[in-house]
């Protein structure tokens, strides 16, 4: 069974940092494209960033670029999110997500809040 | 950046009756390759997304035979034959042809 768990999620400031990470288990990770797609309260999904199944093939969208900075440890089989000099406009929940070009699965997601 | 239209974007359903939520895309979803990367997920309040639909109208393992995809292009649709209780939630539509990949806007599906 695919599992992918999100953490490090919680309250910043504006202008902080964290570091959102994605444990996967039940699937060959090294093989797969992954993403993270994030939700605004009461809002839509949005994709914020994917990689490739070795890390150097990286995409975002433009509204986190600069900021945001996806990576992936295929020996520890997770996915990370460093997210800096956050916006309230990032409040959301950050889903980590198996594929790239239309999820197969999902994780239950990790709330970053960010308000002063 | 490719904007994904969803109508109706309110779906008021009695149940055993049929359903269809249309998803346009502002650029064609046919890849380089030939493949049109278009997919449908169901949210349920609280929970994840999940997907249904691949490819316009592969099934997901465990998606029951009531739920069809159909389009090409630009236009694409997704049929519920029959509406049981379980189906209420948000249906998404998605492109994963063209970077930035994008979302429709959500169809809250209710019963009637």
């Amino acid at each position: 069974e695919v599992q992918l768990v999100e953490s490090g999620g919680g309250l910043v400031q504006p202008g902080g940092s964290l570091r959102l990470s994605c444990a996967a288990s039940g699937f060959n990770f090294s093989a797969d494209y992954m993403s993270w797609v994030r939700q605004a309260p009461g809002k839509g999904l949005e994709y914020v960033a994917t990689i490739n199944q070795d890390g150097r093939e990286k995409n975002y969208v433009d509204s986190v670029k600069g900021r945001f900075t996806i990576s992936r440890d295929n020996v520890k089989n997770s996915l990370f999110l460093q997210v800096d000099n956050l916006r309230a406009e990032d409040t959301a929940v950050y889903y980590c997500a198996r594929f790239a070009r239309g999820p197969a699965d999902w994780g239950q997601g990790t709330l970053v809040t960010v308000s002063s | 950046e490719v904007v994904m239209t969803q109508s109706p974007l309110s779906l008021p359903v009695t149940l055993g009756q049929p359903a269809s939520i249309s998803c346009r895309s502002s650029q064609s979803l046919v890849n380089s390759d030939g493949s049109t990367f278009f997919t449908w997920f169901h949210q349920r309040p609280g929970q994840s997304p999940r997907r249904l639909l691949y490819r316009v109208s592969n099934r997901d393992s465990g998606v029951p035979d009531r739920f069809s995809g159909s389009g090409s292009g630009t236009d694409f649709t997704l049929k519920i034959s029959r509406v049981e209780a379980e189906d209420v939630g948000v249906y998404y539509c998605m492109q994963g042809t063209h970077w930035p990949f994008s979302f429709g806007q959500g169809t809250k599906l209710e019963i009637k």
